[in-house]
Formats: C-alpha cells, sequence, structure tokens
C-alpha cells in the first residue's frame, strides 16, 4: 500500500528537550517537504527537499532542522524545542511540487511545555 | 495580502444544497492549481486539479479563471459526508505549494 508514515504520531515534551519526527514513504517520491498547521493560519511550509542531499528552507524553517540521507526518509529534527513549536507536523511526497498530487502522513500532534 | 486567501466560513448548508466556494491567489506566475478535502485533525487529501478548462467530478467542478485571479469549487447534492475544510492549494512556479487557510462545510439533515 503506497503511504507515508510518521512517528510519533502524539508527542509531550519538555522545553529544550531535544526531538526528531520521523517520516517515511514507500513511493519512491523525490519530492518530500515537512509543513505545521496552527489554527486560523493553515498549513506552512517548514521545509523541503526535492531529492537525496537536497534540502532547503520553506516559509518558517527557524528551529528546526531536516536530512535528506535516504530517498524515503526525511526526519524532522528540533534541537531545541520551545512551546512556540507546539503544532500539528505534516510529512508530504509526491512526484514532484508542481503537477502532482501530495500525499501526506497522518500527522504528529506535538505539545512542548 | 496572503498569497492564498479563501473565506474560512464555516458555510452550513442542508443536504441536497449546491455550494461554491472561492479562492483568490495574488501571484499571477502561478501555473498549478489543487484542491484538497481536510477532515478533522486528519491529513489533507487531494480532492481534484484545476486544470484551465475547467474539471468535474461527479458532483464537484472546479474552475479556474486567470484573469480575476481565484479558483472555485462547486459541489452539488451536498452530502453529510462533504463535512469538512477544503484547502485551495496553489504553485507559484517555484518549488514550494502554497495552501490557503481553508473554508470549513458543515452539511446538515
Amino acid at each position: 500500500e503506497a503511504q507515508v508514515t510518521q512517528n510519533p504520531r502524539y508527542l509531550i515534551t519538555v522545553t529544550g528537550k531535544k526531538l526528531t519526527v520521523t517520516c517515511s514513504q514507500n513511493m519512491n517520491h523525490e519530492y518530500m517537504s515537512w509543513y505545521r498547521q496552527d489554527p486560523g493560519l493553515g498549513l506552512r511550509q517548514i521545509y523541503y527537499s526535492m531529492n537525496v542531499e537536497v534540502t532547503d528552507k520553506g516559509d518558517v524553517p527557524e528551529g528546526y532542522k531536516v536530512s535528506r540521507k535516504e530517498k524515503r526518509n526525511f526526519p524532522l529534527i528540533l534541537e531545541s524545542p520551545s512551546p512556540n513549536q507546539t503544532s500539528l507536523y505534516f510529512c508530504a511526497s509526491s512526484l514532484s511540487p508542481s503537477s502532482y498530487e501530495q500525499y501526506f502522513g497522518p500527522g504528529t500532534r506535538l505539545t512542548v511545555t | 495580502r496572503k498569497e492564498v486567501e479563501q473565506d474560512p466560513g464555516p458555510f452550513n448548508v442542508p443536504e441536497g444544497a449546491t455550494v461554491a466556494f472561492n479562492c483568490t491567489y495574488s501571484n499571477s506566475a502561478s501555473q498549478s492549481f489543487f484542491w484538497y478535502r481536510q477532515d478533522c485533525r486528519k491529513e489533507p487529501k487531494l480532492l481534484m486539479s484545476v486544470y484551465s478548462s475547467g474539471n468535474e467530478d461527479g458532483r464537484f467542478t472546479a474552475q479556474l479563471n486567470r484573469a480575476s485571479q481565484y479558483i472555485s469549487l462547486l459541489i452539488r447534492d451536498s452530502k453529510l459526508s462533504d463535512s469538512a475544510t477544503y484547502l485551495c492549494v496553489v504553485n507559484t512556479g517555484t518549488d514550494k505549494l502554497i495552501f490557503g487557510t481553508g473554508t470549513r462545510l458543515q452539511v446538515f439533515p
């Protein structure tokens, strides 16, 4: 089954404690991205990757890191989480960002206290 | 001005009604347009792409008006299961997609 998986689905953590949210896709997609969704603000792109070892900042990259060492995986790293990073996070993949369907993971609900 | 703007709603309509949403975009160089559906706290899923000539998929019709820079989504014969948030998505010709904040639809019996 074609899918994007994220882990964990729910996470409550404390300020400053490093965390990683994993994302994996089994569709051999080149394009992957991370979004956060907040009430009234919609989906905002954090980082995206056009291919292995190629990543770029989205609209709200501050406080986040990513890596793309393999095509299928695109982890999101919060080195020192802060309460303003409390949000719903989605990973997505597609053949390209322009004309093809974006497949989203189920989401990770993160709370930073 | 936001790059992609939508009326947040909610649009409360009875079953069987016809409802239409608009979405405006600011970048005239935008190339690709989509409607996604998002159920509460779930991931967005593609509803339909929007082509220059307009396209229809069952009860759903999407239209693009480049001159006025907006896209529309028309839902005919609304079902209870159509209740969701509808996201307008625009590709401006770069490597990024811009998502609208969504329009919430609530269909009641």
